[in-house]
């Protein structure tokens, strides 16, 4: 089946350290997106990939990072400066603006 | 800036019901506009998408309009059913951006009551 895949569903991160949500997509799509969700706020977009190896911020990527070596690939890694990650984050892709965008099912992060 | 707001945050109806969310935007320069679907710890699933030289579109038992001219969208959905019950999100695609961001409400929790 087509579609996108978020793992871990859960993951727990200790102060100080780094962690990485894995998004992979076998739909053939361009285009990338983390956004991350927090209850009463919506969605706001991290990062954004339209091509391999090239990736752009969004409007709060500062504490992230990502990387794009594969087009069905787009990792992203929560690093220790972003003081307060507890959120559900979403990642998503489409092939070009005018279509539709799909999402995964989400990973769950929680600061121990 | 292109801001999407929509009201009300949260709906109750009664099984049966039909009923519309609303969705507005501020600039009316878009590519599309979608509408998503979001049970309680899950991902989005996509209902709907409007592009915009489109005036609605239709699946089952729901309808969306859009008016781009008012920065206007409705979803409509018929005979409303207890498994209709999750969070509706609508998103537009802002012309003049870079890789086709989206940018999404804050959403409308629907309760459908048996």
């Amino acid at each position: 089946d087509g579609g996108i895949t978020q793992s871990p569903k859960y993951l727990f991160r200790k102060e100080g350290q780094n962690v990485t949500l894995s998004c992979e997509q076998n739909l053939n799509h361009d285009a990338m997106y983390w956004y991350r969700q927090d209850p009463g706020q919506g969605l706001r977009l991290i990062y954004y990939s339209q091509i391999v190896n090239d990736f752009q911020k969004g409007d709060i990527a500062e504490g992230y990072s990502v990387s794009r070596e594969k087009k069905e690939s787009f990792p992203l890694t929560v690093t220790s400066a972003q003081k307060n990650p507890t959120a559900f984050y979403l990642c998503a892709s489409r092939l070009a603006p005018g279509e539709k965008l799909f999402f995964g099912s989400g990973t769950q992060l929680s600061v121990l | 800036k292109q801001e999407v707001t929509q009201i009300p945050a949260a709906l109750s109806v009664p099984e049966g019901e039909n009923l519309v969310l609303n969705c507005s935007f501020t600039d009316s320069a878009i590519y599309n506009l979608q509408w998503f679907r979001q049970d309680p710890g899950k991902g989005l699933t996509s209902l709907l998408l409007i592009q915009s030289s489109q005036r609605e579109q239709t699946s089952g038992r729901l309808n969306a309009s859009l008016d781009k001219s008012s920065g206007r969208s409705t979803l409509y959905i018929a005979a409303s059913q207890p498994g209709d019950s999750a969070t509706y999100l609508c998103a537009v695609t802002p012309f003049y951006n870079q890789g086709g961001k989206l940018i999404f409400g804050q959403g409308t929790e629907l309760s459908v009551k048996p």
